[in-house]
């Protein structure tokens, strides 16, 4: 079945420096949409980025990733971490045959002044 | 986009009893899925409840356990049986609009605690 990898389980920045969150999949399907959810303490999960399309660059609220087929990989990354960023990151896959979401671990992300 | 709410929003009960989670839709949708969430893990996916039909449940999950009922496009709930300290957790319905569109919107979450 399909997978999905956050090989990070926690990761603690300061703040102003730049954010990577790794993100792998493997999946037998040759059309996968990529996802990343950001989960806020408190709150419900909510989409922050999706992706289809190979080596398309995607970007949203000062968040990007890019889907690269090659390499399974749609890692998210931000130029300068703020305070407000800390949270829970989760990277979630959809292959073309199903609709179901499969999860990755999560990264949680904590930036420090 | 899709508003799902979901009540109660937390409840501690005693091992073996049984409790209810039910998840309301602010519009038509075709499936809702039930997530469970241990501490600071992974959201894993329960099961699938289209309108109509069984529930389809994934690995480790059992309509025995955790039976969920879907009777119209806007309502699911979700039971634990037999609630025990392993059941501790959040539990997020969640679902996609009408349109069939990628995006999932999940609701707010119930934190279960068994004691």
């Amino acid at each position: 079945g399909d997978s999905v990898t956050q090989k990070e389980g926690l990761v603690t920045l300061t703040e102003g420096l730049p954010v990577m969150l790794n993100c792998t999949y493997q999946t037998i399907y040759s059309n996968a949409f990529l996802f990343w959810y950001v989960h806020y303490l408190n709150e419900s999960p909510r989409l922050l980025l999706k992706s289809s399309t190979d080596n398309k660059r995607t970007e949203h609220q000062g968040f990007h990733a890019t889907l690269h087929k090659s390499s399974s990989s749609f890692h998210l990354q931000k130029s300068s971490a703020q305070l407000s960023d800390s949270a829970l990151y989760y990277c979630a896959l959809r292959n073309n045959a199903g609709a179901k979401l499969t999860f990755g671990g999560g990264t949680r992300l904590t930036v420090r002044p | 986009s899709v508003l799902l709410y979901q009540k109660p929003n937390r409840d501690i009960c005693q091992s073996g009893t049984s409790l209810k989670i039910q998840c309301v839709a602010d519009s038509q949708v075709v499936s809702m899925f039930w997530y469970q969430q241990f501490q600071e893990q992974s959201l894993m996916l329960m099961a699938t409840a289209n309108e109509g039909s069984e529930a389809t449940y994934e690995s480790g999950f059992t309509k025995d356990k955790f039976p969920i009922s879907r009777p119209n496009l806007t309502f699911s709930t979700l039971t634990v049986n037999n609630a025990r300290p392993g059941d501790s957790s959040i539990y997020f319905c969640s679902s996609r609009d009408r349109l069939g569109g990628y995006e999932q919107y999940f609701g707010p979450g119930t934190r279960l605690t068994v004691l």
